[in-house]
């Protein structure tokens, strides 16, 4: 069973461009997470998405933005680079049933660097 | 709001030593606690969960930790160290199961042959 695929694996870009980030959960997750992780701020949840819905958001500006698609991959877009959005941005997914045992997979991530 | 505090950011052990690695966390409602490992260069590894089942949990590689309501604490231990166990340890704290993880800073663990 694939686990959960992030890519492109390593981006660069400059100040002011926007960039896309794909996610593809594991075969039969409906549920996908996005999380930044910073030397400085650590590992910050960015947002989730179910069933093509944002479900939840952490407390990030409007350039973050998400999508999920209806075979439940995912998206994130970041808009007007900043150096501070220099970061290893993991990708989770789960199977989102009603059990709260759930267990949270994670990818190995996008590495951005903006210059 | 949920938040989680790990006491050192560097901990560095023998190997065969006792490994011990500390999480205190703040929840105003039961929370949901984990502990994940990162290795260089790849995402986060779920070592165990607490959900209430059991305030003592067993997880892979020999880990183990223990909720303690009254310290508020979610420490993370192995009777022996091993070279592989050599990481970066994030603890976290949820109150709605897998959904919107709270991080603490990590903690990174070095063994010493």
């Amino acid at each position: 069973k694939a686990g959960v695929t992030q890519t492109p694996r390593y981006l660069i870009k400059t100040r002011g461009q926007q960039v896309t980030l794909s996610c593809s959960p594991i075969s039969g997750h409906r549920s996908v997470s996005w999380y930044q992780q910073t030397p400085g701020q650590g590992l910050q949840f960015l947002f989730e998405y179910f069933s093509e819905t944002q479900r939840n958001k952490g407390n990030f500006p409007g350039r973050f933005s998400g999508r999920q698609f209806s075979n439940s991959r995912s998206e994130m877009n970041v808009s007007t680079l900043e150096l501070g959005d220099s970061a290893l941005y993991l990708c989770a997914s789960r199977k989102a049933g009603t059990s709260t045992d759930e267990k949270l997979f994670f990818g190995s991530g996008t590495q951005l660097s903006v210059l | 709001a949920q938040s989680v505090t790990q006491l050192g950011s560097h901990v560095s052990v023998s190997e065969g030593a006792l490994v011990l690695l500390r999480c205190n966390y703040s929840s105003s409602v039961p929370p949901y606690l984990f502990w994940y490992v990162q290795y260089p260069n790849q995402g986060l590894q779920l070592l165990l969960k607490y959900t209430s089942a059991a305030t003592l949990v067993k997880g892979i590689n020999g880990f183990e930790a223990e909720f303690k309501k009254s310290e508020t604490s979610f420490h993370l231990t192995k009777p022996s160290a091993h070279m592989s166990d050599a990481a970066e340890y994030f603890c976290a704290v949820s109150d709605k199961g897998a959904q919107k993880l709270v991080f603490g800073q990590g903690t990174r663990l070095t063994i010493n042959p």
